[in-house]
């Protein structure tokens, strides 16, 4: 069975700093992957994903991940945060074939101080 | 404006006292699918449908029922709620098993005593 994971749980970043947040998954075939964003006290709203082409997606607020498919990873980057950014963010895949299972992370809290 | 809607949004309940969150879609979309979130451990599907009639468990399926009577609706049932059923719910809506991304409604907080 595939599986996610978000090492970092806890990320406390000042305003302007740069942004990693890790994601690896373990599954061997084809995979769509996703960030999901929730901010305080609201659901879960699609950041960006990434289906086939170039591996590195664009999505919304500036954010972006690059997908390495010889490391299983993810990674979601932003180069320069906002208080706005506090949230919780969580990585997603969907695999190929059959039924297509969507498993998330365990998330990320974003914590960006002014 | 397509949303997916969920009720209630917060309820406190006692154990053994059955309950229904309600979760409707106006997208047309043929999946749902019930979430529950819990500190530490992310997202757990309980549920998911692939269409009308058509409902299979997912990784934490113990202590839920679900129906999919019509397209729209997907009810998630806690005939005997317990106090480890205290979680933050979400339901999600894509158009169809295959494609798209989620999308949630605004989530229910249940506590159970």
């Amino acid at each position: 069975a595939q599986s996610v994971s978000q090492h970092n749980h806890h990320v406390i970043l000042s305003e302007a700093a740069s942004l990693e947040l890790g994601c690896n998954y373990s599954y061997g075939g084809t995979v769509n992957l996703f960030w999901y964003v929730q901010y305080p006290g609201q659901h879960l709203q699609l950041l960006l994903k990434y289906f086939s082409g170039d591996p590195l997606v664009k999505g919304i607020k500036g954010f972006e991940a690059e997908f390495i498919k010889s490391k299983f990873s993810f990674n979601l980057r932003k180069p320069s945060v906002q208080w706005s950014d506090t949230a919780e963010y969580f990585c997603a895949v969907r695999t190929s074939g059959g039924y297509q299972k969507v498993t998330f992370g365990t998330g990320t809290k974003l914590q960006v101080i002014p | 404006e397509a949303q997916v809607t969920q009720n209630p949004r917060y309820l406190i309940t006692v154990t053994g006292k059955k309950l229904t969150v309600t979760c409707s879609q106006n997208m047309n979309h043929e999946y749902m699918s019930w979430y529950r979130q819990d500190p530490g451990l992310g997202l757990r599907q309980i549920y998911y449908s692939m269409n009308v009639e058509v409902t299979d468990k997912g990784d934490v399926p113990e202590g839920y029922k679900v129906s999919r009577k019509e397209k729209r609706n997907f009810p998630l049932i806690l005939e005997s709620p317990s106090p480890n059923q205290t979680s933050l719910y979400f339901c999600a809506s894509k158009e169809s098993p295959n494609t798209g991304e989620l999308f949630f409604g605004e989530g229910s907080r249940l506590t159970v005593l």
